[in-house]
């Protein structure tokens, strides 16, 4: 069965230390791989997406994402972190087109001065 | 370009009562998924529409669940009787391929 996993539940950083979040998936392709960002109240932001191609992958708020085939992994990644940030961000799959999102269990981003 | 709405944004209930949760999908989207998230959870797909048909709706608790798309626009999803483990927060989401565009959702609470 398809599958995303996301194996820190949660994670505190510096403002201004870099960030990675993990993600790993079970597709039997090459599945279509999402970051999303949900803030207290709010529906699900994408951050970014990874179809094809470069394997390096840029988003919104200054956010990447590197698609490794070889570790089936997809993590996020931010190399300077802001207060702004602190949110819970989930990792989602599908097979493509209209086929629907898989989501892993989500990681919280605690944010400390 | 409107979001995907949804109402009402919050709702409490006592066990075995009935509720209606309410989308509208980005207008030209053909595609509507309904989530529900529970607290530190993942969104988990309850059933997904292609304009007014039933595509999945595999994981929806049929025997408390239900939901229509009538002229292939709106949404409703409804839960009769509701259970305290049916508090969550039930997500409308639509697309016209890869990309889909969440609504900010319901949260509901049954005690």
């Amino acid at each position: 069965a398809q599958s995303v996993t996301q194996p820190d539940i949660h994670i505190t950083v510096s403002e201004g230390a870099s960030l990675e979040l993990r993600c790993n998936y079970s597709y039997g392709a090459t599945p279509y791989l999402f970051w999303y960002v949900q803030s207290p109240g709010q529906g699900l932001q994408l951050l970014l997406k990874y179809f094809s191609g470069d394997t390096l992958v840029q988003g919104i708020k200054g956010f990447e994402a590197e698609f490794k085939r070889s570790q089936s992994s997809f993590n996020l990644r931010k190399p300077s972190v802001h207060w702004s940030d602190a949110a819970e961000y989930f990792c989602a799959g599908s097979a493509g087109g209209n086929t629907p999102l898989v989501f892993g269990k989500g990681t919280r981003l605690s944010v400390i001065a | 370009e409107a979001g995907v709405a949804q109402s009402p944004r919050y709702k409490i209930i006592e066990k075995r009562q009935s509720v209606a949760f309410w989308c509208n999908p980005i207008s030209g989207h053909a595609t509507l998924y309904w989530y529900q998230q529970i607290l530190g959870q993942g969104p988990k797909l309850l059933i997904q529409f292609q304009n007014n048909g039933v595509v999945d709706d595999s994981q929806l608790p049929k025997d408390r669940f239900s939901a229509e798309r009538l002229k292939g626009v709106d949404s409703t999803l409804k839960i009769q009787p509701a259970k305290l483990e049916d508090s969550a927060v039930y997500l409308c989401a639509s697309s016209t391929g890869t990309d889909k565009y969440f609504g900010p959702g319901t949260r509901l609470t049954v005690t």
